[in-house]
């Protein structure tokens, strides 16, 4: 069974750092490419970042690049994303989500809370 | 950056009522367009894929169309656990999710 479980949310101040982290099980990690999506409270749904499975390719959304970044080690199964110079509107839940072969995201974790407040 | 529109943002229904859902693209996607469903508090899932592929495990009650610009999902008789928001997501440059329709009880 395919499980994506997310951890690392929690309360931080603005201009803070956090590391998310996301532990893969049930399929080969090392050959999917992965993403990370957050959802503000309320709100809907936005792409945040994107990896390959080797990592050769990476992408951002506007809103987060040069302050994020998203990096796997596939020996761990792990999906990560470095979250530094934290804003109030980067306070959502936080997912990963598996990318399938057409890059729509067929797996997705629980999610975890990441609130930037002081 | 390519927009995704969805119409309507509420859509009240009842116990089985056809359904459509409408996801308009700013530019042309082909057909590169998923479609979740997600409930409070849980995470999204999956329900089409390629526009029309219809995800494994998912009931057939549910149905995606369309290409280039104009896509829809449509539940042909909606069930109890329909009631939900559901997303359409471009997945042909980077990603982008519309911004939901919630289907609510009428």
């Amino acid at each position: 069974e395919v499980q994506l479980v997310e951890s690392g949310g929690g309360l931080v101040q603005p201009g803070g750092s956090l590391r998310l982290s996301c532990a893969a099980s049930g399929f080969t990690f090392s050959t999917y490419s992965m993403n990370w999506v957050r959802q503000a409270p309320g709100k809907g749904l936005e792409w945040v970042s994107h990896i390959t499975s080797s990592s050769t390719t990476i992408y951002y959304a506007d809103s987060v690049k040069g302050r994020f970044t998203i990096s796997r080690d596939n020996a761990k199964n792990s999906l990560y994303l470095q979250m530094n110079s934290l804003r109030d509107e980067d306070t959502a839940v936080y997912y990963c989500a598996r990318g399938s072969s057409g890059y729509y995201y067929d797996y997705w974790g629980q999610g975890t809370l990441v609130t930037v407040s002081s | 950056d390519i927009q995704m529109t969805q119409s309507p943002s509420t859509l009240s229904a009842s116990v089985g009522d056809r359904v459509t859902i409408t996801c308009r693209a700013s530019q042309s996607i082909s057909y590169w367009l998923a479609w979740y469903q997600q409930k409070p508090g849980k995470a999204p899932k999956l329900l089409i894929y390629k526009a029309s592929s219809l995800e494994s495990g998912v009931p057939s009650r549910f149905s995606g169309s369309g290409s280039g610009t104009e896509f829809t999902l449509t539940i042909s008789s909606l069930q109890p656990d329909d009631f939900a928001t559901y997303y359409c997501q471009q997945y042909n440059n980077y990603w982008t999710f519309g911004q939901g329709t919630k289907v609510e009880v009428k």
